[in-house]
């Protein structure tokens, strides 16, 4: 059975702080990571990762995937409150009679105070 | 504008009755998603579809049901065999399975 765990399961900071998000998965065949944010409504698509060691990013936010140790990380340079929210792992599976699956980890909830 | 839309926003259930959660997209995905959300966990799989006239189990189907008709809507009926409803119901879509998921609103069921 695919799984994604995600940790911590909840962070709170003050504005201006970093933060590193993990995701760690076992999966059968492995197609893609995604990282979405959700803020109280639809989640919101951040990133897709394929490759292992290749940085996506966009803004204050970069994330990397490690397929050989399983896991990728989600990191927020001077965070604001905007950042407050759910972040969402979740692994792609390729093929077999879960092709197409998006598995999801529980989240992590971020709060950043001001 | 394309995009996702779920209704209604929020729903009540007696007990004993069936539902139906609306979804539409006009972004021409071919593949459609349902997730439940509840409190402190994941998104859970219910159903999905790659295309129209066919669609599988997730890994909580039992006491849902579907249908795609269209290509671009999916509803989702939730019978009176889900003995535990009151979730966070999001859909979702993508070009093709293989590809990035995108969400819509969601719908908040309750049971009154």
């Amino acid at each position: 059975e695919d799984k994604v765990v995600q940790s911590p399961l909840s962070l709170v900071v003050h504005e201006g702080d970093t933060v590193t998000l993990n995701c760690s998965y076992e999966v059968t065949n492995f197609r893609s990571l995604l990282w979405y944010k959700q803020e109280k409504k639809a989640p919101t698509f951040l990133f897709m990762l394929t490759s292992s060691g290749i940085e996506k990013k966009s803004g204050r936010l970069s994330s990397i995937l490690d397929k050989k140790e399983l896991f990728s990380i989600l990191n927020i340079t001077a965070t604001q409150t905007g950042d407050s929210a759910i972040y969402l792992c979740a692994v792609l599976n390729a093929g077999g009679t879960s092709y197409g699956k998006l598995t999801f980890g529980q989240g992590t909830i971020l709060t950043v105070h001001p | 504008d394309g995009g996702i839309t779920q209704s209604p926003k929020y729903l009540f259930r007696k007990e004993g009755q069936n539902v139906t959660l609306s979804c539409e997209q006009n972004l021409n995905h071919d593949a459609m998603y349902w997730y439940r959300q509840d409190p402190g966990q994941g998104l859970r799989l219910i159903y999905y579809s790659q295309i129209v006239n066919d669609f599988q189990k997730g890994d909580i189907a039992e006491g849902y049901s579907v249908s795609r008709e269209k290509k671009e809507s999916f509803p989702l009926t939730v019978t009176s065999a889900q003995k535990n409803p009151t979730a966070f119901y999001l859909c979702a879509s993508s070009i093709v399975t293989q590809e990035t998921q995108y969400f819509g609103p969601g719908t908040r069921l309750l049971v009154l």
